[in-house]
């Protein structure tokens, strides 16, 4: 089962909002990644999570703040969003051991920031 | 620097046509290449990767990739599209880095059009 799976689905959040992302897996991966895609582009790495500690931030502003609870669960928590935020976020896990590793990607929460 | 080139923003096909969308990449090392497709509305599905051995490598729903070391290539392929392919396909590379093996070089992406 490659299956990642992210709640919500979508999300419309004010500027002032305080709001989270969840993502979970049960593949018994230890690496586990934030994108974030606008429509029709590539996804654009955020956080790179490995054996639970922050081992990638792509120089991210700090209004996205991730945290990962446990080997299976990765928060990205929101606060004081722009408009230019709005995206597609991906969640995505692999093995982390090797090069050949897979990301496994989760179906995405849709943010709209007003 | 690592990169990843897909060459068309657009390829039109028609239904039961073969299909082929390209990739080329720049690499330091040994590449390791993937193909991701992304419907509609939707996350990113692993399709298949080359790592070492055989230059075609077969994966999901139907559709191969030919890695060609000399040609710098990676060209993903179907012999008979679907009008159920039309979707965004994605060409990625390990970047090398040190420290930064977890991270993919992205292509700008590949719209696939099949038309019945």
């Amino acid at each position: 089962d490659t299956e990642v799976t992210q709640t919500p689905k979508h999300l419309v959040m004010g500027m002032t909002n305080k709001k989270s992302l969840k993502c979970e897996q049960h593949m018994g991966h230890r690496a586990m990644y934030w994108y974030k895609q606008k429509a029709k582009k590539p996804p654009e790495l955020m956080f790179v999570y490995s054996y639970e500690k922050l081992s990638i931030n792509e120089s991210v502003p700090s209004r996205f703040s991730p945290e990962c609870p446990n080997s299976s669960l990765l928060n990205l928590h929101l606060h004081a969003l722009q408009p230019e935020d709005s995206a597609l976020y991906l969640c995505a896990s692999s093995q982390d051991n090797s090069l050949q590793e897979t990301q496994y990607f989760g179906p995405g929460t849709r943010l709209l920031v007003l | 620097a690592q990169s990843v080139a897909q060459p068309e923003d657009q390829v039109n096909v028609a239904e039961g046509n073969p299909l082929t969308v390209k990739c080329t990449y720049s690499v330091s090392g040994n590449p390791y290449l993937f193909w991701y497709v992304q419907y509609p509305n939707r996350g990113l599905q692993f399709l298949l990767k080359y790592i070492t051995g055989d230059n075609l490598v077969k994966g999901s729903y139907g559709f191969e990739a030919e890695f060609n070391k000399s040609q710098t290539s990676f060209h993903l392929k179907k012999p008979s599209a679907l009008v159920s392919d039309s979707a965004l396909y994605f060409c990625a590379v390990r970047d090398y880095n040190a420290g930064n093996n977890r991270k993919l070089i992205w292509g700008l992406g590949t719209s696939l059009a099949v038309n019945p």
